[in-house]
């Protein structure tokens, strides 16, 4: 079945430096989306990112998706305290007239003052 | 303030009932999704609903239900309550290729 695998789990960082989670799908998304959560709060969606090999920025984030549409990654440039959270891709497999959303795990950071 | 409302925000019930969680999705959204996680966990998903039909299922376990309604809003129900089952339970809705807008989840404490 399709999966999504998002690594890693965990990233401590100190504040400034940067930080970037992967996400890979095991057979050929339509898309991939970005989401936030803060701690206690709802994931949050970021972005999506849908052409082969696109790129999109937003301040101090990145994001890319793979030429053959299996991996993504988010990259944040000079973490702040702001950042904290869990970060979330989900990707989507579009299969006639369903649509899934399959989600990574996550990437949990945390930044030292 | 997304636009999903879930209620009850809070729910603390005891083993072995059944509980009734509540979504009304954004105006317009016909995709309506369920979601678990536990503690220090990810998101996991249980089910989807598209104006009233069962679209996808997850790791729904056969305890748990869910339907959508008519007028679009949702309920997942969950009986035969263990321990395990406490989490946050989120619901989140979209249109057909958009974003998921999240509620602000029913945290379902068993004791």
């Amino acid at each position: 079945g399709q999966q999504v695998m998002q690594i890693p789990q965990y990233q401590h960082v100190q504040e400034g430096e940067d930080f970037t989670t992967y996400c890979n799908s095991s057979t050929t998304l339509s898309n991939i989306q970005w989401y936030k959560q803060r701690p206690g709060g709802h994931p949050v969606f970021l972005i999506q990112l849908v052409k082969s090999g696109e790129v999109k920025k937003q301040k101090r984030l990145t994001f890319q998706f793979g030429e053959a549409k299996k991996n993504s990654s988010l990259h944040i440039t000079a973490t702040q305290t702001t950042d904290v959270g869990t970060y979330f891709c989900a990707g989507v497999f579009n299969a006639g007239n369903n649509r899934k959303l399959i989600w990574g795990l996550g990437t949990s950071l945390a930044v030292n003052p | 303030d997304s636009g999903v409302t879930q209620t009850p925000k809070h729910l603390i019930t005891a083993t072995g009932q059944r509980v009734t969680l509540r979504c009304s999705p954004r105006s317009g959204d016909l995709s309506v999704y369920w979601y678990q996680q536990s503690l220090d966990q990810g998101l996991q998903f249980l089910i989807q609903y598209y104006n009233g039909e069962e679209r996808a299922k997850g790791n729904i376990l056969e305890r748990f239900s869910a339907q959508q309604f008519p007028d679009l809003h949702s309920e997942l129900n969950l009986s035969s309550l263990e321990l395990g089952d406490s989490a946050l339970y989120f619901c989140a809705s979209s249109t057909r290729d958009t974003e998921a807008f999240f509620g602000q989840g029913t945290r379902l404490t068993v004791v």
